[in-house]
């Protein structure tokens, strides 16, 4: 049973500070990792997708890295923003149709 | 190119109460998915279409939890009845046929009482 698990599950940060999430999941047999970003009360937001294949995926100030072998992804951001500030979570499709698995997200604070 | 639709954004009911959730998809996206997600864990899938036929439907509670995609657009999901335990946010995703990536509506808070 493929389990995703997100460290930090709480951050806080001055604005500007460059930050690493983590994400580790269990089965590697995936040919996908999506993480994705959620405000509160609201939907979720795909930032990025990450093919099996590929290692690194990058859209702005984010950037986010896959190593399939160690069960490990990471999502840095840049030079951090107060609007950056919200629930990360990171998901990979378990199963053949394609439902996603969760991690429990990490709470990001970014402070004036 | 519109997104993912849901309504109502926030639903309040007694126990026992019927409630009933709906989602219209991006325009040519086969696959449908609703996901729970309860305060404090990531989202759960409940039940996956591909058109109007069901793909997964392992973790919905079929004693009280209902859904239906009849043309194989927008879709319903309803729960008769409701239980304390169902308090959560009610998110419904899509996605092309054969594409991995999945897209979220804002979702239905539910709070049962």
């Amino acid at each position: 049973k493929q389990e995703v698990t997100q460290i930090p599950a709480a951050l806080s940060v001055p604005e500007g500070e460059n930050l690493v999430l983590n994400c580790s999941f269990t089965d590697s047999a995936i040919y996908n990792l999506q993480w994705f970003r959620q405000d509160p009360g609201k939907g979720l937001t795909s930032l990025l997708l990450i093919q099996s294949s590929q290692r690194e995926q990058t859209s702005g100030r984010l950037n986010a890295s896959l190593d399939k072998s160690s069960g490990r992804s990471t999502l840095y951001i840049a030079a951090s923003q107060p609007g950056d500030s919200a629930t990360y979570l990171c998901a990979v499709p378990t199963g053949g149709g394609n439902k996603l698995t969760f991690g429990t997200g990490t709470q990001l604070k970014v402070e004036l | 190119e519109a997104g993912v639709a849901q309504s109502p954004r926030y639903k309040i009911i007694e126990k026992r109460q019927s409630v009933a959730f709906w989602c219209n998809p991006i325009s040519g996206h086969a696959t449908l998915y609703w996901y729970q997600q309860i305060l404090g864990q990531g989202p759960k899938l409940l039940i996956q279409f591909q058109n109007n036929g069901v793909v997964d439907d392992s973790q919905l509670p079929k004693d009280r939890f209902s859904a239906e995609r009849l043309k194989g657009v927008d879709s319903t999901l309803k729960i008769q009845p409701a239980k304390l335990e169902d308090s959560a946010v009610y998110l419904c995703a899509s996605s092309p046929l054969w594409e991995r990536e999945q897209y979220f509506g804002p979702g239905t808070r539910l709070t049962v009482t």
